[in-house]
């Protein structure tokens, strides 16, 4: 069965630090990875997807996100936090080979950037 | 264009009580789904559309109903409220009805529901 996982409820950097939220993800074929972002009282909004390709992809508002195969892992960067980069980020997989290709949400990680 | 609009934003509810959550969709989006999202939970399924006439069942359909009469809404229906549906809900779009897309999915803000 398809999943993902977000292992770390809470990530907390400085300002200026760069920053990395974790995720991992266990489909039967190749992947299709998405990141979200979802500030307080809104909802979800696209930060970058991996479908093929350069296994380091770039998205919204300065973020980045590392596809790894063989660690079966897509963790998104950013090389300098903001404040205003803290948020509830969601890791997604879509499964193309899988029965149901809906995507499959991680539980999400808080970020919080300090000045 | 509106994006994805759902009404209404909040929303208190009685046990027993039935209601209707809206969603609309002003990008000619052929896929509609709606989630509910709880604290340490995540985002989970409850009823998807393929298409004007098509529903399916996502993880979590149990209390609720779906219909897809136009390609622009795609109507919530709890049909007796728990409080276990406490949660807020959102509704999402993409373009492409397949299943292998690589479409990226468009929310709605969400509506927060209590049901006391």
């Amino acid at each position: 069965a398809q999943s993902v996982a977000q292992p770390e409820d809470q990530v907390n950097v400085a300002e200026g630090n760069p920053l990395t939220v974790k995720c991992t993800y266990s489909v039967s074929g190749n992947p299709y990875l998405f990141w979200y972002v979802q500030y307080p009282n809104r909802g979800l909004q696209f930060l970058l997807k991996y479908i093929t390709g350069d296994n380091l992809v770039k998205g919204s508002y300065g973020f980045e996100a590392e596809f790894n195969k063989s660690q079966t892992s897509f963790h998104l960067k950013k090389p300098s936090a903001l404040v205003s980069d803290s948020a509830l980020y969601f890791c997604a997989v879509r499964d193309p080979g899988g029965s149901q290709g809906n995507l499959i949400f991680g539980k999400g990680t808080k970020l919080s950037v300090k000045p | 264009n509106a994006g994805v609009t759902q009404t209404p934003k909040f929303q208190v509810l009685k046990t027993g009580q039935s209601m209707t959550l809206q969603c609309a969709q002003d990008m000619n989006h052929e896929y509609m789904s709606w989630y509910r999202q709880d604290p340490g939970m995540g985002l989970r399924l409850i009823h998807y559309s393929v298409g004007a006439g098509i529903t399916d069942q996502g993880e979590v359909p149990n209390g609720y109903n779906v219909s897809r009469s136009t390609t622009e809404d795609f109507p919530l229906r709890l049909l007796s409220a728990a409080p276990s549906q406490t949660s807020v809900y959102f509704c999402a779009s993409s373009y492409d009805n397949q299943f292998t897309s690589t479409d990226t999915q468009y929310f709605g803000p969400g509506t927060r529901l209590t049901v006391l």
